[in-house]
């Protein structure tokens, strides 16, 4: 079975621009969960989508907002970047939203100059 | 609000010897779970163990154990027979359980170890 797959693995982009970054869960899992993991604050938190809806959301601004499909693929995007986006992105999916185990895909790192 | 603390930033150890990762954690919770991550350098995270609150037994994956002190908060790893392939940044993780309605896991900041010849 494919594991989580994410692209772009790698993005670089200009203050002011926006991005979206695009997350493929294991087949048959429906929830997708959105981190941002940087050196200083380590991972956090972005959201959580299941059945095409967000369940959850952590404390990020506005301008980080996600999406999820039919078939569960998800995308976040992230509107007027700022230098502090600059981080990896990593998606994790998980078979229910319940379910305790979830798995990661490898990534996007974002570089914003 | 729930946290999760890794107080040691970088750990190293010798090949085959044993190492142990410290994790406490802060929760109001008495439903809840702890993991431990694994992110070796090609960045893809992975699940090393898992513990539900609710059983006493601590939890083991080979060389892979926890310490789980539930009064004290405390979540440690214990790797034995440390090898080259454990070199990784290791994160402690809490998620509350199914009857809180709400799954989002917290991470800690990470611990770093690196694993000698």
């Amino acid at each position: 079975k494919a594991g989580v797959t994410q692209t772009p693995r790698y993005l670089i982009k200009t203050r002011g621009q926006q991005v979206t970054l695009s997350c493929s869960p294991i087949s048959g899992h429906r929830s997708v969960s959105w981190y941002q993991q940087t050196p200083g604050q380590g991972l956090q938190f972005l959201f959580e989508y299941f059945s095409e809806t967000q369940r959850n959301k952590g404390n990020f601004p506005g301008r980080f907002s996600g999406r999820q499909f039919s078939n569960s693929r998800s995308e976040m995007n992230v509107s007027t970047l700022e230098l502090g986006d600059s981080a990896l992105y990593l998606c994790a999916s998980s078979l229910r939203q319940d379910s305790y185990e979830q798995y990661f895909g490898p990534g996007t790192r974002l570089t914003v100059t | 609000a729930q946290t999760v603390t890794q107080s040691q930033p970088e750990m190293s150890v010798q090949e085959a010897e044993t190492v142990t990762l410290s994790c406490t954690y802060d929760t109001s919770e008495s439903d809840y779970y702890l993991f431990w991550y694994k992110q070796p350098p090609s960045r893809q995270m992975i699940l090393v163990i898992r513990q539900e609150a609710y059983k006493q037994q601590n939890a083991t994956e080979n060389r892979f154990s926890v310490n789980f002190q539930k009064a004290a908060k405390s979540f440690s790893l214990k790797i034995s027979d440390s090898q080259l392939g454990d070199a990784a940044m290791y994160f402690c993780a809490y998620r509350r359980g199914i009857t809180s309605g709400t799954y989002k896991y917290i991470f800690g900041t990470g611990t770093r170890l690196k694993v000698l010849a």
